[in-house]
């Protein structure tokens, strides 16, 4: 089975500009999530989609960051305008269901913001 | 706000030997329990989970858990320099999404 796909590995922008991330994950998984993980501490979740609709996102920090699932399959997260402080690996997970045991990862988008 | 605490190490240990990772959570109504490995630069694989009290075991891998006093642990025996990384314990509670630790970097000495 494929895994999470998620593009572009790698991006470098100055603050203040707009980025966007995306993911495919695994084919039939319902459950999709962003995580954000800066350097040295583990993913804390930004957004959590069930098929199309959002679950959860408290965490989200919705003045700068949007994201959606259209059709409830990929999905992309913007950030606009990025802040220093946004550096860190977005990470893209998906499970079959809500409370499935542990998440397939995707291999990440590291951004640093200059 | 559910936690997740872990030790952030460095923890070494030699070649052969057993390492010993820790984890405590804030919430007790947590249900699932997780052990992800994380290389540098590569994203969390998942290891090892548990639900119940007790040990589980996979392997060189020990998962224990003990509800009671909210602690988790993983257990690798005969370890090896390919072990060396940083073990993050994630924890969840029915449908809710997975809360992480910051992690333990593990480091097995040659």
């Amino acid at each position: 089975e494929a895994g999470v796909a998620q593009s572009p590995r790698y991006k470098i922008i100055e603050k203040r500009q707009s980025v966007a991330f995306w993911c495919n994950p695994i084919s039939g998984h319902a459950t999709l999530y962003w995580y954000q993980q800066i350097l040295g501490q583990g993913p804390k979740l930004l957004i959590q989609f069930q098929n199309n609709g959002v679950v959860d996102d408290s965490q989200l920090p919705k003045d700068r960051f949007s994201a959606e699932r259209l059709k409830g399959v990929d999905s992309t997260l913007k950030i606009q305008p990025a802040k220093l402080e946004d550096s860190a690996v977005y990470l893209c997970a998906s499970s079959l269901v809500p409370g499935g045991h542990g998440y397939t990862f995707g291999s990440g988008t590291r951004l640093t913001v200059v | 706000q559910k936690e997740v605490e872990q030790n952030s190490g460095p923890l070494s240990v030699p070649e052969g030997a057993i390492a010993s990772l820790n984890c405590t959570y804030s919430d007790r109504g947590s249900q699932s329990f997780f052990w992800y490995r994380q290389y540098s630069g590569k994203s969390p694989e998942l290891i090892m989970f548990i639900y119940s009290n007790g040990d589980k075991e996979d392997g060189r891998f020990t998962a224990q858990l003990n509800k009671a006093s909210q602690y988790v642990s993983l257990l690798i025996r005969d370890s090896q320099p390919s072990d060396s990384a940083t073990y993050l314990c994630a924890v969840k509670g029915g449908n809710t999404p997975l809360v992480f630790g910051k992690g333990t970097r593990l480091s097995v000495i040659a």
